[in-house]
């Protein structure tokens, strides 16, 4: 079973604040990291597919890491606003299909 | 932008009766995915489908859960005989190809299920 971590559970932070969150999985057969952002009541939207060690990706003011030997990846976002607040959701895709889901971070940025 | 739909958003269900749920996947995409979030816990696998067949399935896809593809544009999850554990959101997903866990899959808003 390959156990996908996210810390922190939930997280409060001010608009403007930069704040970042983690995410780790088991390194061995690595195939892809992929993020979500997740707004209630929506459909989870695709931030980032991460593929290879020392990656960086950005959309926007948000950004990830990705360390695929130690296992963990890094999301952080830049000056957060009301709208960012949402869960972020990071999986494991392996070689099948399937992704393995973390718990999520629950981002409430207050104005 | 193309997206995944999902009908109904909501559905309430006596335990032992009949559910189908139903997705409309992004048009050109080839593989397509059903997970669920309980309350309180992680987003689940449950199943992947391409070309007309089932590609992997979770142990928590028993025999009280199928699938089909009825007319090249909709994806359906079916549970026969509904359970109080079923009630969860489920989510359909679908990817344009399957690049070994790499492809985007794209999510639907999701079919919050109540099985009383």
């Amino acid at each position: 079973i390959l156990n996908v971590e996210q810390s922190p559970q939930s997280l409060h932070v001010q608009e403007g604040d930069s704040t970042n969150f983690t995410c780790s999985f088991p390194s061995s057969n690595f195939y892809a990291l992929h993020w979500y952002r997740w707004e209630t009541a929506k459909s989870p939207e695709a931030l980032f597919v991460m593929t290879l060690n020392g990656d960086e990706k950005k959309k926007g003011r948000i950004s990830a890491t990705l360390n695929t030997k130690e296992g963990y990846s890094y999301l952080y976002i830049k000056g957060s606003q009301p709208e960012d607040s949402a869960t972020y959701l990071c999986a494991r895709g392996g070689a099948t299909n399937k992704l393995i889901f973390g718990t999520g971070t629950l981002l409430a940025v207050q104005p | 932008e193309p997206e995944v739909t999902q009908t109904p958003s909501h559905q309430v269900t006596q335990m032992g009766q009949e559910v189908i749920l139903r997705c409309v996947p992004i048009s050109n995409h080839l593989y397509f995915y059903w997970y669920r979030q309980i309350l309180g816990q992680k987003v689940e696998f449950l199943v992947s489908f391409y070309n007309n067949e089932i590609s992997e399935k979770s142990e928590i896809f028993d025999d009280q859960f199928s699938v089909e593809r009825p007319d090249g544009s909709n994806f359906t999850l079916k549970i026969r005989s509904t359970k109080l554990e079923d009630s969860a959101m489920y989510f359909c997903a679908s990817s344009e190809s399957g690049r070994r866990g790499k492809e985007t899959q794209y999510f639907g808003p999701g079919t919050r299920l109540l099985v009383l």
